[in-house]
């Protein structure tokens, strides 16, 4: 069990250019959450997978914000043209869920995002 | 819809003395609850959790919990504080019947001094 892992961990990127990032749940897990961190604040829900499936999406997730999680493994986070409030902590967490039962969640470092 | 309000956003207290942060959390019915811990740089760390059952819940490195829904509290405890302990702690709550998308306070910042 090698946990949660996040890539890149730091990404400093100039406003308007296109940004993406990774998370590796841990394997066996069939659930993969992402969550936005502002600095002062708690980690705000984005969306989810089961699977390859994105069940939901939050009203945070502009139009801008794509997530995919093609093969039901690894997940990707893609923003384009980013903009100074894009700025935060990125967190990726999964959970394994089971005849409707599901884990807690576990999350991995987090990927910083700063817009300049 | 439910929210999760953590009563101050910096705590400071002495090595060795008791730590409490305090948790509220609104919800139509009880939800699951949690706790977590953020050293910097790093991802979350869960603490302890309430679902069901015994509403004193302990959890890791001598924290405890207890879940009072009369008071929709989850106040999180520690007898003896020590400076490793220095972090930022969020409460969470996710709906009732299983873990889902967790709805985190603002965080409460704990400092501690010799």
């Amino acid at each position: 069990d090698t946990g949660v892992s996040q890539n890149p961990r730091h990404k400093i990127t100039k406003r308007g250019q296109n940004v993406t990032f990774r998370c590796d749940p841990i394997s066996e897990h069939n659930r993969l959450y992402w969550y936005r961190q502002t600095l002062g604040q708690g980690p705000e829900f984005l969306t989810y997978f089961q699977n390859e499936a994105q069940l939901e999406k939050s009203r945070l997730l502009s139009d801008r914000f794509s997530a995919e999680r093609p093969k039901g493994s690894f997940s990707t986070l893609e923003i384009q043209r980013t903009e100074q409030g894009d700025s935060a902590m990125y967190l990726c967490a999964s959970s394994l869920e089971v005849g409707g039962r599901n884990s807690e969640q576990y999350f991995g470092p987090g990927t910083r995002l700063t817009v300049t | 819809a439910q929210s999760v309000t953590q009563l101050g956003s910096h705590v400071s207290v002495s090595e060795g003395a008791l730590v409490l942060l305090r948790c509220n959390y609104s919800s139509s019915v009880p939800p699951y609850l949690f706790w977590y811990v953020q050293y910097p740089n790093q991802g979350l760390q869960l603490l302890l959790k309430y679902t069901t059952g015994a509403t004193l819940v302990k959890g890791i490195n001598g924290f405890e919990a207890e879940f009072k829904k009369s008071e929709t509290s989850f106040h999180l405890t520690k007898p003896s504080a020590h400076m490793s302990d220095a972090a930022e702690y969020f409460c969470a709550s996710s709906g009732s019947g299983g873990y889902n998308k967790l709805i985190f306070g603002a965080g409460t910042r704990l400092a501690v001094h010799p």
